[in-house]
Formats: structure tokens, sequence, C-alpha cells
């Protein structure tokens, strides 16, 4: 295990259209976030699951984006109708425990860019 | 309403100077704090946090709750040190995260 992977690397895509990411957090992690970070800022919390369960969502996760973690390990986020707006870099996290000072382990991080 | 407040984005220092990276914060209650760092080309990764007391890379950072602040400090500032540091905040309930802006630090040799 090397750590959290994020599928793609990099996206681009036409506004209007549809993207998904992928995350596969370190193994037996329970809890796995989604940040936002756009240049020149830190990354913008998105939303959490606790094992399978999504237990926060930020008011930045518009009706647009759509995340799951079926099976409580790997997870999706979905962008319906792609905006300019949404270009940025999408940051997943994993953390093992129930507690807020768990460490979070990063990815690399999707890059994604609207035309 | 802005969370966590890093005043500078760049900050140079010489080799072997005293480097201090100011970070503010607004929430109620008793928020838990957090220190990361981004060298280049590497991923986000967790400095330290404040409530384990812990100095790392020789860095420390000590919660003043009466100035809401969070600085990072390090008495003698070394190459490697040069990336990018976040502060960050963690909610009362722990299900919500808020990052700074970001601080970019260069240590001059």
């Amino acid at each position: 295990d090397t750590g959290v992977s994020q599928d793609p690397r990099h996206k681009i895509t036409k506004r209007g259209q549809n993207v998904t990411f992928r995350c596969d957090p370190i193994s037996e992690h329970n809890r796995l976030y989604w940040y936002r970070q756009t240049l020149g800022q830190g990354p913008e919390f998105l939303t959490y699951f606790q094992n399978e369960a999504q237990l926060e969502k930020s008011r930045l996760l518009s009706d647009r984006f759509s995340a799951e973690r079926p099976k409580g390990s790997f997870s999706t986020l979905e962008i319906q109708r792609t905006e300019q707006g949404d270009s940025a870099m999408y940051l997943c996290a994993s953390s093992f425990g129930d507690r807020e000072t768990d460490t979070q382990y990063f990815g690399p991080g999707t890059r994604l860019t609207v035309l | 309403a802005q969370r966590v407040t890093q005043p500078e984005k760049l900050l140079s220092v010489f080799k072997g100077a005293p480097v201090e990276l100011k970070c503010n914060y607004s929430y109620s209650g008793s928020p838990e704090l957090f220190w990361y760092v981004q060298y280049s080309r590497q991923r986000l990764q967790l400095l330290l946090r404040h409530i384990s007391r812990e100095s790392i890379k020789g860095f420390t950072a000590d919660l003043n709750k009466g100035e809401t602040s969070f600085h990072l400090k390090k008495p003698f500032a070394q190459e490697e040190d040069s990336a990018m540091y976040y502060c960050a905040l963690s909610g009362i309930s722990g299900n919500q995260f808020y990052f700074g802006t970001g601080t970019s630090l260069t240590v001059i040799p």
C-alpha cells in the first residue's frame, strides 16, 4: 500500500460534460474526505465519509456534485454539467479512527480543467 | 466567515534565522488546530497538531486562545524547510475542516 491514490491525475473536459473522479484510501482507513483547492487558496472541505456513510457536506457541494463510498472502501466524486468555475484540484484524504485529531493522509489530487 | 487566516502569502528567511509563520483563527468553542506542509512535488502532509504538543522537524506551535492564534515557529531555519505551509482547524464536531490560504516559505542559503 503506497498511500492514498486518485484517478485520474488530470482531467480536461468541456463545459456541460459530466466527470467522475476516484479515490482509493489507505487500506482499513474508515474515514475519507474530499477537498477542492483552487489556485492561491488552501483546500476547501467538500464532504466526508465514515465507512460508507456520508456524514457531512459543505455548502460548497452544490446539487451538481455527488459523492459515494458504496462499500466503505474507494470513493467517487461526480460533477454533473461542469462549469468553468469547477476547474480546480480535487484532493482526497483518508484517516483511521473517529477523532478529529486523527492524521489525514492526502492523495496526489486530480486536476480538473473545464474549457 | 473566514475561519483561518494566514496573513503572509510569501515569507523568506535566511538559513539559520528564526522563522515564524502566523495563523489566526475564528471559531467559537474549542477547535483543534493543525499545521500541514507541502514540499515541492509532494503531497500535503500533517506537520503537527496542537493537541500533541510535539516538536516536529524542529517546529513548534502554541495555541493561544486569548489571541486566537496558532503560530508556527522554528528557531533555526534550514533549506529543506522551504515549502508551502497551511494552518488548519477542525470544528467542534470534527465534521468539517478549514484550511488557511497558505504561506510559501523560502529559506535562502
